[in-house]
């Protein structure tokens, strides 16, 4: 039921940087703020960016969000094994009147 | 640091109702600008959002599965549940409770259970 579209892996090795999009719509992402989580296998999703591009405090800032129109994209600086997850954008939907995710995108470091 | 914990049955037959109930410690489950919802995510899939709910009681589902699903709180017991009738199979996933922090101009899920997966099988 994703809105939102991601490739769905990406894979580059390590202290590399992999940017990830997420395509969606008027009535979420070119109208609303995008976050990004990370998933690590196994765990609860956890919130990397807020608000298009704002870190929570304790995240690193190899991470990065930007937002134009109705895209955005996150990127991964420095790429470490650690950073091996799911990733996953989400924004409000105004149509749904709640939250819509995307497809996910598997980060893969080589 | 704010906890939460699903709990209930990890196997419901089809055609049956799915409770589950999130338990928030370290936190209130009233106050503040704050949701509470559901989240599931089935097997190597996606993460499907389900509903949030107000600590006044106040909700929204998804359109989706809206026919389907209730959810309270209560705050004095710092927990808010969900039922789901009628399941099926498709409804066998990872079930997720999480606290949805809305600044009014933005809103995201900060904290997040470990999540608990319920099968839905005879």
């Amino acid at each position: 039921q994703s809105v939102l579209t991601q490739p769905p892996s990406v894979s580059e090795a390590p202290r590399q940087r992999v940017t990830i999009s997420c395509s969606g719509s008027s009535s979420n992402i070119g109208n609303n703020a995008v976050n990004w989580y990370q998933q690590l296998p196994g765990k609860a999703p956890k919130v990397l960016i807020y608000y298009d591009a704002l870190l929570p405090s304790g995240v690193s800032d190899r991470f990065s969000g930007s937002k134009s129109g109705n895209s955005a994209s996150l990127a991964i600086s420095g790429l470490q094994s650690e950073d091996e997850a799911d990733y996953y954008c989400a924004a409000w939907d105004d149509t749904l009147n709640g939250p819509v995710f995307g497809t996910g995108t598997k980060v893969t470091v080589l | 640091q704010v906890q939460l914990q699903e709990s209930g049955p990890g196997l419901v037959k089809p055609s049956q109702t799915l409770s589950l109930t999130c338990t928030v410690s370290g936190g209130s489950s009233s106050g503040g600008n704050y949701y509470w919802s559901w989240i599931r995510q089935p097997a190597g899939k996606g993460l499907e959002w389900i509903g949030r709910i107000y600590n006044g009681g106040s909700t929204n589902y998804n359109p989706s599965l809206k026919s389907r699903v209730t959810m309270s709180v209560d705050t004095s017991r710092n927990q808010f549940s969900l039922r789901l009738t009628s399941v099926t199979a498709a409804d066998t996933a990872v079930y997720f409770c999480a606290r949805l922090k809305n600044s009014g101009i933005y809103s995201y899920f900060d904290y997040w259970g470990q999540g608990t997966l319920v099968t839905v099988s005879s």
